[in-house]
């Protein structure tokens, strides 16, 4: 089966312009997360979506944003894009129920360079 | 709220040595744990979990974890390193709302010849 997938691989972007992140679950899977990792140290929430529907939010600016499709595939959508917005974005794919743990498989990463 | 704190940013072991990286965590709810481990320049792969039940828990490649709760710890273990377990090993924790999962800094485990 196929894991998660993540395109594109890299990206290089100037400051100001906007990027298009996007992502495809493992088959099966309704819930799909984003998580920013700046180098050295670990991954930091973006987003949850599940059925369609944000399900949570961590500490970022409005300049993010995303969506879920109707396949539960997703993208992360960043405006703006400031210096700081290097890093490495990383989508989590899981089944999303409620009551068990929802145990998060991660694609391999896109790596955003702002310059 | 959640916190997971890696002791250790670095750990270096000779290989066949005893692998030892530490995890503690602070949560307001019964926590979920997890080890991910990372490959440069790829996406996190997991290496065991914990939720509920028996509390040593056992991954992939020779792995395992035991879950303290009087200690609030979660240590990786592995007895003998390999030199393809060089990578940077991230702890997390979920719980309560179940859609989260806070990570600590991460280790880089280096294993030398």
């Amino acid at each position: 089966d196929a894991g998660v997938t993540q395109s594109p691989t890299h990206l290089i972007k100037t400051r100001g312009q906007h990027v298009t992140l996007r992502c495809s679950p493992i088959s099966g899977h309704k819930s799909v997360s984003w998580y920013q990792q700046v180098l050295g140290q670990g991954p930091q929430f973006i987003f949850q979506y599940y059925e369609k529907e944000e399900r949570g939010r961590g500490n970022f600016p409005d300049r993010f944003s995303a969506r879920q499709f109707p396949n539960y595939s997703s993208e992360l959508n960043v405006n703006a894009l400031l210096l700081g917005d290097s890093a490495l974005y990383l989508c989590a794919s899981s089944l999303g129920g409620t009551g068990e743990v929802d145990t998060q498989y991660f694609g391999p990463g896109t790596r955003l360079t702002v310059l | 709220a959640q916190s997971v704190t890696q002791l250790g940013s670095h750990v270096s072991v000779s290989e066949g040595a005893l692998v030892l990286l530490r995890c503690n965590y602070s949560s307001s709810v019964p926590p979920y744990l997890f080890w991910y481990v990372q490959y440069p320049n790829q996406g996190l792969q997991l290496l065991l979990k914990y939720t509920t039940g028996a509390t040593l828990v056992k991954g992939i490649n020779g792995f395992e974890a035991e879950f303290k709760k009087s200690e609030t710890s979660f240590h990786l273990t592995k007895p003998s390193a390999h030199m393809s377990d060089a990578a940077e090993y991230f702890c997390a924790v979920s719980g309560g709302s179940n859609y989260k999962l806070t990570f600590g800094k991460g280790t880089l485990l280096t294993v030398n010849p």
